[in-house]
């Protein structure tokens, strides 16, 4: 049982350049996120899925796009990486039956260059 | 709408000392609270979470958190720290939105304990 799986680990882009993070969850959750880290920051979200087949924006969405493939996968694209999207990415996954509590993955490094 | 604060951005214990790390939050209903625990290049792990009921909530690792409606606080403490305590503590206020919940966290605590 692996929990939260991202890949890749690092990634160095150039401005400009796009790119696809992925991110899987193998405890049947229903919703699942994506947030950034950035120092002093704490965590914010990006965008959020709900449920299979349903996405949303969190509070900063702009310069990403989502996809969720299937219960189990939810990738984040950046289209035109930018060096203010520099940061760690976070996904998540939660479920009503575990309270909604949110398990996290080991994050992806992105730096644009 | 929702917030939390970590007024402590970095704190330093001696290993075998109490710590204690503080939360404020605003959230106008009963608010879902957690503690999260993040070693250096490492994802978050859960410590603990508040629902409801008993105030005084146990973790993992020896951590507990008392939430204080009154105070609108949510402090995490631990008896004896213990070097491999140091990290990033982040707490987080949560609401439901439809199926999913939505976080939001503070900026972080950064203990270092010296031996």
């Amino acid at each position: 049982n692996a929990g939260v799986t991202q890949t890749p680990k690092f990634q160095v882009l150039k401005t400009g350049q796009s790119m696809t993070l992925q991110c899987a969850q193998d405890m049947n959750h229903n919703s699942m996120y994506w947030y950034r880290q950035d120092p002093g920051m704490g965590l914010r979200l990006i965008y959020y899925s709900a449920s299979e087949g349903t996405t949303d924006k969190g509070e900063v969405p702009n310069g990403y796009n989502v996809s969720r493939l299937n219960k189990r996968e939810f990738s984040l694209r950046l289209e035109s990486a930018a060096p203010s999207q520099t940061s760690v990415y976070f996904c998540a996954s939660s479920d009503k039956l575990s309270w909604n509590t949110q398990y996290f993955g080991p994050g992806t490094r992105l730096t644009v260059l | 709408a929702q917030s939390v604060t970590q007024p402590d951005i970095h704190i330093t214990v001696s290993e075998g000392a109490s710590l204690e790390l503080r939360c404020n939050y605003s959230y106008g209903a009963t608010p879902y609270l957690f503690w999260y625990v993040q070693s250096p290049g490492q994802g978050l792990q859960l410590l603990l979470k508040y629902f409801s009921g008993d105030t005084l909530v146990q973790g993992i690792k020896g951590f507990e958190a008392e939430f204080k409606r009154s105070q609108s606080s949510f402090n995490l403490r631990k008896p004896s720290v213990h070097w491999s305590d140091a990290a990033e503590y982040f707490c987080a206020v949560g609401r439901q939105s439809g199926t999913a919940s939505k976080l939001t966290f503070g900026t972080g605590t950064r203990l270092q304990v010296t031996l």
